[in-house]
């Protein structure tokens, strides 16, 4: 079965300032690899995925994503954070080639962006 | 594209009551999926439907929960006799062929 950990509960940032949320996955295979947004009491948003092919992903909202197969992670980037972007960031695998559609969560990173 | 929409977003109950909600999925989406979120952790899957038929269920869905999607659209998930464990915020997600699921704003239970 595949798992997912996010190794860090909580990150500061200045607004303006650069952000990388970290997410290594457990999976056999090359698996499906996705970002979620969730700002407080709502569900969550699709920020990018990867599927195939380039290994550096655009989603929206200026984020991308790095999948580096050897190293087993999907890191979240955006090179200049806005306030709008405080939320909790989940990492989410799903597995490739199976009749297995659902997903498996990290447990999240709640990012706070000061002044 | 209205999104998947979950009525209701809020549901207070007392223990031993049973609730219902309920996830209308986005219209072309085959793929339907329920999962459950405590405080600060992520997600868990529940169950998935394609079409009408529930294909997977997770162990987390004991005996006191059941969930239909009658002609493959809308779905309901039901929990019977609630309990205190319960209260969690029940998210809904659907997708078309592809992988990618696109969720409701949720259902928040507090069990009383």
């Amino acid at each position: 079965a595949q798992s997912v950990t996010q190794p860090d509960i909580h990150i500061t940032v200045s607004e303006g300032a650069s952000l990388e949320l970290r997410c290594n996955y457990s999976y056999g295979a090359t698996p499906y690899l996705f970002w979620y947004v969730q700002s407080p009491g709502q569900g969550l948003q699709l920020l990018l995925k990867y599927f195939s092919g380039d290994t550096l992903v655009q989603g929206i909202k200026g984020f991308e994503a790095e999948f580096k197969r050897s190293q087993s992670s999907f890191n979240l980037r955006k090179p200049s954070v806005h306030w709008s972007d405080a939320a909790e960031y989940f990492c989410a695998v799903g597995a490739r080639g199976s009749n297995d559609y659902k997903l498996s969560f990290g447990a999240g990173t709640t990012v706070t962006v000061r002044a | 594209d209205t999104g998947v929409s979950q009525n209701p977003r809020h549901k207070i109950t007392k223990r031993g009551q049973n609730v219902t909600f309920r996830c209308d999925p986005i219209s072309e989406h085959n793929r339907l999926y329920w999962y459950r979120q405590t405080l600060g952790q992520g997600p868990e899957f529940l169950t998935y439907f394609q079409n009408e038929a529930q294909l997977e269920k997770s162990r987390l869905l004991s005996d006191r929960f059941s969930a239909e999607r009658p002609k493959g659209s809308f779905s309901t998930l039901e929990i019977q006799r609630t309990e205190q464990g319960d209260s969690a915020m029940y998210l809904c997600a659907s997708s078309p062929i592809s992988y990618e699921q696109y969720f409701g704003p949720g259902t928040r239970l507090t069990v009383t």
